[in-house]
């Protein structure tokens, strides 16, 4: 099993419709986890943290741990085309970040 | 807002020529790291410093590529020969230390083009 498991999409959703993006990870990695998001030709955009079970909510985001289950999420709710992007989750490994290989969002009007 | 300075943004060379990267980190951070990210995939460690030393070059494919931080601040990346399979962003990181809990802040990143 890979450290940090995505899948690549693309998830399509209507605009303002909530993207529910997954993620599920190994024992090998520790227990702090980052959602990064990567428009087109440009390099990763750190948008949420979480290193607590339960969730954690920012504006339109919310990033959700469950340690039992060894999965984090990611939910936009009112999604906007601009949101269209690939989202990568990233867990800690002692002191470097493993990356998933993102997921394709596509938001359309 | 302090930033990750990468140069260049883009790069073409032709197959089997030299090419390098540079990265300067976020004023004090002691951690840098150069990942390297193809197409369609996750960026994937290559190699991250601490202050001057390597402490992780497990993945650099050590027979074409090198990398150095002479004096612990900004740091070098180069590829000699080049691949086709080289083809890729090449992303640089820095942080305060290895041991912080949160996340990385990436520069902008180098588009590398082996033709």
């Amino acid at each position: 099993q890979k450290e940090v498991e995505q899948n690549s999409g693309p998830l399509s959703v209507p605009e303002g419709a909530i993207a529910s993006l997954n993620c599920t990870y190994s024992d090998r990695v520790s227990q702090s986890f980052f959602w990064y998001r990567q428009y087109s030709g440009k390099s990763p955009e750190l948008i949420m943290s979480i290193y607590s079970n339960g969730d954690k909510e920012d504006g339109r985001f919310t990033a959700q741990l469950n340690k039992a289950s060894q999965y984090v999420s990611l939910l936009i709710r009112d999604s906007q085309p601009s949101d269209s992007a690939t989202y990568l989750c990233a867990a800690r490994n002692t002191d470097k970040l493993i990356f998933g290989t993102g997921t394709r969002l596509q938001v359309f009007p | 807002e302090a930033e990750v300075a990468q140069s260049p943004r883009y790069k073409i060379t032709e197959k089997s020529q030299a090419v390098a990267f540079w990265c300067d980190p976020i004023s004090g951070h002691a951690t840098l790291y150069w990942y390297r990210q193809i197409l369609g995939q996750g960026p994937e460690l290559l190699v991250q410093f601490q202050d001057e030393s390597v402490v992780d070059d497990s993945q650099l494919p050590k027979d074409r590529f090198s990398a150095e931080r002479l004096k612990g601040v900004d740091s070098t990346l180069k590829i000699q020969p080049a691949e086709l399979g080289d083809s890729a962003m090449y992303l640089c990181a820095s942080s305060l230390s290895g041991r912080t809990p949160y996340g990385y802040t990436f520069g902008s990143g180098t588009r590398l083009t082996v033709v």
